[in-house]
């Protein structure tokens, strides 16, 4: 148990469409980052968020966007769903943001574009 | 190429066995982390290294920051340590970089 819940679980998209998945971190934790995991393959570092600012971005276009809100709790948006976004998305807290901070994964939640 | 290799890729051991996977990395490091997944997705943090060794219970990890390489043994394995195994490095605040995973099973 990581403290750090996920939503949804699962869901089904078609191309062309919008999703947000959300994620709630433990309580004190004021950085958040996001991944992408493909099927088979290990996790991508998308975006960090501390303190409510993006202060660190992987090698994703400007269609994934994110929030993180004064409660700890943040969101993953992707607009314009392509067939590759299908994966395993995951976010993971961690204490203030430094870079030798233990992470806190969520479960993931499991997008599949059609 | 990846910035952080694993290996190996796959491994089955039978029970009690002592087991080491591999990791490589090509760039500076503020910190190294051991994560185990399960079949479902979650992730666990096992170890974050930065230097030296810790063990936890029958895991231990090892970091050789000159050589940019880092070792997680498991002693006396169990079945119910079958999952992915992977290894993460934070370059600063912002970077993160992981491997691919090393698939274990475990056989009674």
């Amino acid at each position: 148990e990581t403290g750090v819940t996920q939503s949804p679980t699962h869901l089904i998209k078609t191309r062309g469409q919008q999703v947000t998945l959300r994620c709630s971190s433990q309580s004190g934790h004021n950085t958040v980052s996001w991944y992408q995991q493909a099927l088979g393959q290990g996790p991508q570092f998308i975006f960090q968020y501390y303190r409510e600012e993006e202060n660190g971005r992987g090698n994703f276009p400007p269609r994934f966007s994110g929030l993180q809100f004064p409660n700890y709790s943040s969101e993953l948006n992707v607009n314009a769903l392509e067939l590759d976004d299908s994966a395993l998305y995951l976010c993971a807290s961690s204490l203030d943001g430094r870079a030798t901070g233990e992470l806190f994964f969520g479960e993931g939640s499991r997008l599949t574009v059609l | 190429k990846n910035e952080v290799e694993q290996s190996p890729q796959n491994l089955t051991a039978q029970e009690g066995e002592f087991i080491t996977i591999n990791c490589s990395y090509s760039v500076g490091i503020s910190a190294l982390h051991w994560l185990q997944q399960h079949p479902g997705g979650g992730i666990v943090s096992l170890f974050m290294l930065s230097s030296g060794k810790k063990k936890h219970g029958r895991l231990i990890a090892t970091i050789n920051i000159q050589e940019k390489h880092s070792s997680l043994h498991i002693t006396a394995s169990h079945p119910r340590d079958s999952a992915v195994y992977i290894c993460a490095v934070s370059k600063g605040r912002d970077q993160f970089y992981f491997g691919t995973g090393t698939s274990l099973t475990v056989i009674p």
